[in-house]
């Protein structure tokens, strides 16, 4: 089973800074990879898919970029309405989840 | 716009078995993929298993073939049955439509969730 490793676990940031995240699949997943946000206590909302196409209704500061085996969501500018967890997600033969990343105040 | 709504007993004793519904509106189920993910308080998200509107379905072999999902294109809506239940399968309840390009991977839309508790 392809196992997918989010780092940091934890991002420590201010708003108006750059958040860089990180997703490594243990192989291959060619671009079928998916980012998504989780606020406390809500669903959790799609943010990239393919890799790096945003789905309806994202804002242009979200990014997604990489293939293959190393994936990164940026966010150029922090909202407050960013500060959440964010997972990322395959599916090569099965669908999986990396751990999260938790995209906190500084 | 496409609304997805959980819905089924919070509570459910060990050893029995755990039914959910997944209520959909503003769209057909029919034509499309659609979804069942969970996770337990304080943790991560896990894929339970996706159903087509025909009724094919595939699972997350973790849950060692206690998962079963129907679908009801009639009513619109599609269901989750677990059995053989345990303390482990606590956890919110997430169904959603189950899209992709060449191949249906991710949710591009979920419900609000719902919160499991299996205890006697």
């Amino acid at each position: 089973d392809i196992v997918l490793t989010q780092s940091p676990g934890t991002l420590s940031l201010s708003p108006g800074e750059r958040a860089t995240l990180s997703c490594r699949a243990s192989e291959s997943v060619s671009n079928f990879l998916a980012w998504y946000q989780q606020r406390p206590g809500q669903a959790p909302r799609l943010v990239i898919y393919d890799a790096s196409k945003r789905a309806t209704g994202i804002p242009p500061r979200f990014s997604g970029s990489g293939s293959g085996t190393d994936f990164t969501l940026t966010i150029s500018s922090l909202e407050p309405e960013d500060f959440a967890v964010y997972y990322c997600q395959q599916r090569s033969h099965w669908l999986s989840f990396g751990g999260g990343t938790k995209v906190e105040f500084k | 716009q496409v609304r997805l709504l959980e819905s089924g007993p919070r509570l459910v004793k060990p050893s029995e078995t755990l039914s959910l519904t997944c209520i959909v509106s503003g769209v057909s189920i029919s034509g499309q993929y659609w979804s069942w993910f969970r996770q337990p308080p304080g943790k991560g998200l896990e894929w339970i298993g996706y159903i087509y509107y025909t009724g094919t379905s595939n699972y997350n072999p973790s849950l060692k073939s206690r998962a079963s999902l129907s679908i009801d294109t009639s009513k619109n809506e599609f269901s989750l049955k677990l059995n053989s239940a345990t303390a482990a399968d606590t956890a919110v309840y997430f169904c959603g439509r189950f899209s992709g390009n060449y191949f249906p991977y991710y949710n591009d839309y979920w419900g609000q969730g719902l919160l499991v508790t299996v205890s006697a």
